[in-house]
Parts: C-alpha cells; structure tokens; sequence
C-alpha cells in the first residue's frame, strides 16, 4: 500500500517564503511528483523528483531524499496568486500515482 | 487546442441511474486515467489505460468501469450510481513512451447522486 502524509493547511505572507513537506511510505519508488491546484480547478505540474537533491524552477523548488521518504516543495516569493492546494505524488513501483490529500496554503497581503 | 476536455462539466444524478462521464484527449498519449478528488482524501485513481485495448483497476474500481476502443477517448461508466459516488472526477493523459511520466489532467466533471 501507499502512505502520503502533508500537512492539511499552512498560510504565510505576501512576499515570504513557505515549505510544504511531504513524507510517503510506498511499493517501490520511480519519482515524485508536485502538482498545483487552484479552488475548483484541475491539477497542475510543478515539479517532478526521481535523484536526491534539489530541482529549481524559478520561485519553486523541489527537494527529495529516498532514504528518509522525504520531499518538500519550497515557494519563493509569494505571490497571492499562489493560494492553492499543492498535492505531493508518488509513483510506485507499479508506475501509477499515489497522491496526498493536499495542502491548502493560503497568502495574506 | 490541445488538451483533455471532460463531459458533462457538472451533473445531478438520481440514484440508480446509469451515466457515462466522457474523456478525450488530442495529444496522442498512449496512457490515461480516470481519478476522484473528495474533500481530505486526495486523488484515488479508479481505472487506467496503458494503451489503447488494455484497461485496468485502481484503488477504488467497484462501482465503476472503463473502455479504451481508441487512443483519444477514455469514457468511465457507472452502471446503477449510489450516493457515495457524490465527487469530482478528473480524467489524465500521459504520454509514458516519452520517459515523461507528466500526468496532463482535464477540468473535472463534478457529480451529485441523490
């Protein structure tokens, strides 16, 4: 089975920066996945994981560590256009998506 | 424009009915999905396609089924609905003989079975 655990909310400040983790127990591991979803939207793709390390992407960045089950997404800048839910997935060793239940974060000016 | 379209937008459905949620994609990606989002339990996944012809099950299957006759169109089917049906479902692509592995997802079709 999958196990993905990310906190259910966060909020920060215009202009600051926010860490989203996320941790997974899973059957087997080919990358990890980061997706954006606006309220009553579809998801979208922020990043994907499969090395350890840190991917940079302009304000976001991914991190992950297989041995410690780990990732986190770091946003940069914020901008009140970034309040959404940010959804961690994995892929197992079955190649199919697992996801979390999401973290809804919420800018304040 | 590219992309994935999903049919109907949203639908009230009585309990009992049959409805078929439509899903097409003009991408050419050889894989698709069919998920459902609830409220504190994320995306499951219901049904997949690896390839036109084949189809298999997800997490949460009962309740539902799938075809793939083509490689655009992905419909999902529930036979007689219930309320615990009540969600949002969201049809993906991908296009995994790229090595890309991106999961492309359409606008969701939200449905209410009383």
């Amino acid at each position: 089975g999958q196990n993905i655990d990310q906190p259910t909310e966060m909020t920060a400040t215009e202009g600051a920066i926010v860490q989203i983790n996320c941790t997974y127990q899973t059957s087997g591991f080919n990358g990890l996945f980061w997706y954006q979803q606006h309220a009553g939207e579809a998801p979208t793709f922020l990043s994907y994981n499969v090395l350890d390390g840190l991917e940079e992407k302009g304000r976001f960045s991914s991190f992950l560590s297989r041995s410690k089950g780990y990732s986190y997404l770091l946003l940069k800048e914020l901008q009140m256009k970034d309040s959404a839910s940010y959804l961690c997935a994995v892929r197992g060793g079955d190649y199919k998506l697992s996801f979390g239940a999401g973290t809804t974060v919420t800018v304040r000016a | 424009i590219a992309g994935i379209t999903q049919a109907p937008t949203s639908q009230i459905l009585a309990a009992g009915r049959r409805m078929t949620l439509r899903c097409t994609q003009d991408m050419r990606h050889n894989a698709m999905y069919w998920y459902r989002q609830d409220l504190g339990l994320g995306l499951r996944l219901i049904h997949y396609s690896n390839t036109a012809g084949t189809t298999g099950k997800g997490e949460v299957p009962d309740g539902y089924s799938v075809s793939r006759a083509n490689t655009d169109d992905f419909p999902l089917t529930l036979a007689s609905a219930v309320p615990s049906q009540t969600s949002v479902y969201f049809c993906a692509s991908s296009d995994s003989a790229s090595g890309s592995y991106e999961q492309y997802f359409g606008p969701g079709t939200r449905l209410t079975v009383t």
